[in-house]
């Protein structure tokens, strides 16, 4: 079973500013099959990256993602106030399908 | 443009059955992708249950797979899930979705609902 950590586990920034969000895998995500969703509080979540770097349709271009391997980063330029809120890093490679614990980005 | 919503009892009794049923909208089930169940305990990470595909493929989480029973109804455009034996631990928002690539990358999700396991 693949475990993904992210980190930080908190990340205070405030509207303007960059977000970099790192996930790791415990092996090999083959084919780089790495997904980001955003988690607003009592909405489900959304995709936001896919194929580690595929941005979802309607996903504005500030969001960005990278990695290969074990080693993954979603990457938020510019906060918007809208951008506040939990993200989880997703493997869709191997089952058990597994998420991250998550990433909260809070306003400063 | 698919939709899901998930339905079913918000109170379970320990060592009871859950069942929910997800109503999928805008897109038939029978014509293709695996659609799975996943869910939330209240303030914690989000857990993957399962998946299923018209054509009769299933994959579990091998740490519920003895509990776990998922289903479709293609007649009604549904997809059920139900969890046996269930304890507190199995509270949780449990949200439907569809595997848009594979079996486990979903999107779009149900908004969810919460099930509490309570006497």
């Amino acid at each position: 079973e693949i475990v993904l950590t992210q980190s930080p586990g908190t990340l205070s920034l405030s509207p303007g500013e960059r977000a970099t969000l790192s996930c790791r895998a415990s092996q090999r995500v083959t084919s780089s099959y790495l997904a980001w969703y955003q988690q607003k509080p009592g909405q489900a979540p959304r995709l936001l990256i896919s194929d580690a770097a595929d941005r979802a349709t309607g996903i504005p271009d500030r969001f960005s993602g990278s990695g290969s391997g074990t080693d993954f980063t979603l990457t938020i330029n510019r906060l918007e106030p809208e951008d506040f809120a939990v993200y989880y890093c997703q493997q869709y490679a191997t089952s058990p399908f597994s998420f991250g614990p998550g990433t909260k980005v809070d306003i400063k | 443009q698919v939709q899901l919503q998930e339905s079913g009892p918000g109170l379970v009794k320990p060592a009871g059955t859950l069942s929910l049923t997800c109503d999928v909208s805008g897109y038939s089930i029978k014509s293709g992708f695996y659609w799975g169940w996943m869910r939330q305990p209240p303030g914690k990470g989000l857990e993957w249950i399962g998946s299923i595909h018209h054509s009769g493929g299933t994959y579990h989480q091998s740490s519920l797979k003895s509990r776990v029973s998922i289903s479709m109804e293609t007649s009604k455009n549904q997809i059920s899930l139900e969890l046996t034996s269930v304890t507190a631990a199995d509270t949780a928002t449990y949200y439907c979705g569809r595997s848009r690539f594979g079996i486990g990358l979903f999107d779009p999700w149900g908004q969810g609902i919460l099930v509490t396991v309570s006497a």
